[in-house]
């Protein structure tokens, strides 16, 4: 069984700082996604990552997956409150199609 | 593109009655849905996949005959809670993967809230 480690779990910020968060495997994934999820919604998936390196940006958001593709880190610059969340990583997991293992989750939460 | 519905968005339920929800993929087909269980503050936990046409694959710890999967077309899968207690009480997520697409992601639906009294 692949498993993510995602790191902090936990994280509790000002508004304009920047925070990182981590998603770590042992194992290599063909590809990964961040999705985030606020309190009473579903998760909504914000980017995969498929090539080894690569960095992919969405506006303050910055992804970036392990030359190895075993790692990827979301970096956000300058908070603000409505990036209060869940974000999860996930990587295909399994033999069923389509099928993901979830990282434990970190926690976000911007204060004004 | 890649909407995902669900129905009910929350119920309340006596202990010991059924309840039905919904998972329906509104523009595209899912050859294969996925039920998650998520409890606050914490990960999303798969319960079952759900592949048109065929039994569900349950979890390791999930009582298939407590959550009921049927998958009747390439858009809609149900998950049943049968005979509910209030340990069930939980926030059920369904998600699914685009027939046509890479296989590598899953759109998620909005979730239902599910409290059993």
């Amino acid at each position: 069984t692949q498993l993510l480690e995602q790191s902090p779990q936990f994280l509790s910020i000002q508004e304009g700082e920047n925070l990182t968060v981590y998603c770590n495997s042992s194992s290599v994934f063909s590809s990964l996604q961040w999705y985030r999820q606020e309190p009473g919604e579903g998760p909504v998936l914000l980017v995969t990552v498929v090539t080894g390196g690569e960095v992919k940006k969405l506006k303050r958001l910055t992804f970036q997956f392990g030359d190895a593709r075993k790692d990827s880190s979301l970096h956000i610059t300058a908070a603000q409150p409505g990036d209060t969340g869940l974000y999860l990583c996930a990587g295909p997991g399994g033999t069923s199609y389509g099928k993901l293992t979830f990282g434990q989750g970190t926690i976000l939460t911007v204060h004004p | 593109g890649a909407v995902v519905s669900q129905h009910p968005s929350r119920v309340i339920c006596k202990s010991g009655t059924s309840v039905k929800i919904e998972c329906r993929s509104l523009d595209f087909q899912a050859t294969t849905m996925f039920w998650y269980r998520q409890f606050p503050k914490q990960s999303l936990m798969l319960m079952a996949t759900s592949n048109e046409g065929s039994k569900a694959t349950y979890e390791q710890g999930v009582e298939k005959d407590k959550f009921l999967i049927n998958h009747a077309s390439l858009t809609l899968s149900t998950l049943t809670v049968t005979s509910a207690h209030p340990e069930d009480s939980s926030f059920y997520i369904c998600s699914a993967t685009p027939r046509d697409g890479s296989g590598d992601e899953q759109y998620f639906g909005p979730g239902t809230r599910l409290t059993v009294t």
